[in-house]
């Protein structure tokens, strides 16, 4: 049930792009994007509520396929501060109210 | 500082004893969440408050967790009998409610280690 994110892992140099992916099993109300970084809560980054739509802030980006039920992170020219793990939540509401994280992608910025 | 709140931070406590934690979100929000994270993992939901109502309790969540909000503000949770598998960051969130999907904001947890 848990939706799952790809890569696991992965390590840029400074100025580099990166692409993670979630990909979910059950049909996806919303979907959220969070950045952690190691000891601290979790932050928001944005939110997509419908099939095909995008967002996006700075070289951050993101887009949902509510068919596919997947959605992408898009992260450009990054940044030392992009360091962290990213997760997708999900938000289903059939029947009973449920928010899931999904696996996570440990990114790593080097300079 | 209006961000959500959490305390204690850090929890140490023997196995088989009660704990209790606070939350107290932000203060124009009407949802509180609870999450249970362990190291290397996403947050696990646990459960979720639409005002001072209980509107969702996670299946992961055996009858020694148990979770309120009395006033609609802050809420508690206490973990009765601890096991050392309860030992996790234990996350607060809020957001906005209604018919919309909002962000959640999130409390600097309570760590707990159970030994």
């Amino acid at each position: 049930q848990q939706p799952v994110q790809s890569p696991q892992a992965v390590i840029l140099r400074e100025g580099e792009d990166a692409v993670i992916n979630c990909s979910s099993s059950k049909a996806l109300y919303s979907v959220h994007w969070y950045r952690q970084k190691h000891g601290e809560a979790p932050v928001f980054l944005m939110i997509l509520l419908k099939g095909g739509e995008q967002k996006g802030h700075d070289k951050i980006s993101a887009s949902f396929n509510e068919k596919k039920q997947q959605s992408s992170l898009y992260l450009t020219a990054s940044q030392l501060s992009y360091s962290g793990t990213y997760f997708c939540g999900t938000e289903r509401i059939s029947g009973t109210y449920k928010y899931i994280f999904g696996t996570g992608t440990r990114l790593k910025v080097l300079a | 500082d209006t961000g959500v709140s959490q305390d204690p931070r850090h929890k140490i406590t023997k196995r088989g004893q009660n704990v209790t934690f606070r939350c107290d979100p932000i203060s124009e929000h009407n949802r509180l969440y609870w999450y249970r994270q362990t190291l290397g993992q996403g947050p696990e939901f646990l459960t979720y408050f639409q005002n001072e109502a209980q509107l969702e309790k996670s299946r992961l969540l055996s009858d020694r967790f148990s979770a309120e909000r009395p006033k609609g503000s802050f809420s508690t949770l206490e973990i009765q009998r601890t096991e050392q598998g309860d030992s996790a960051m234990y996350l607060c969130a809020s957001s906005l409610g209604g018919l919309g999907v909002y962000e959640q904001y999130f409390g600097p947890g309570t760590r707990l280690t159970v030994t």
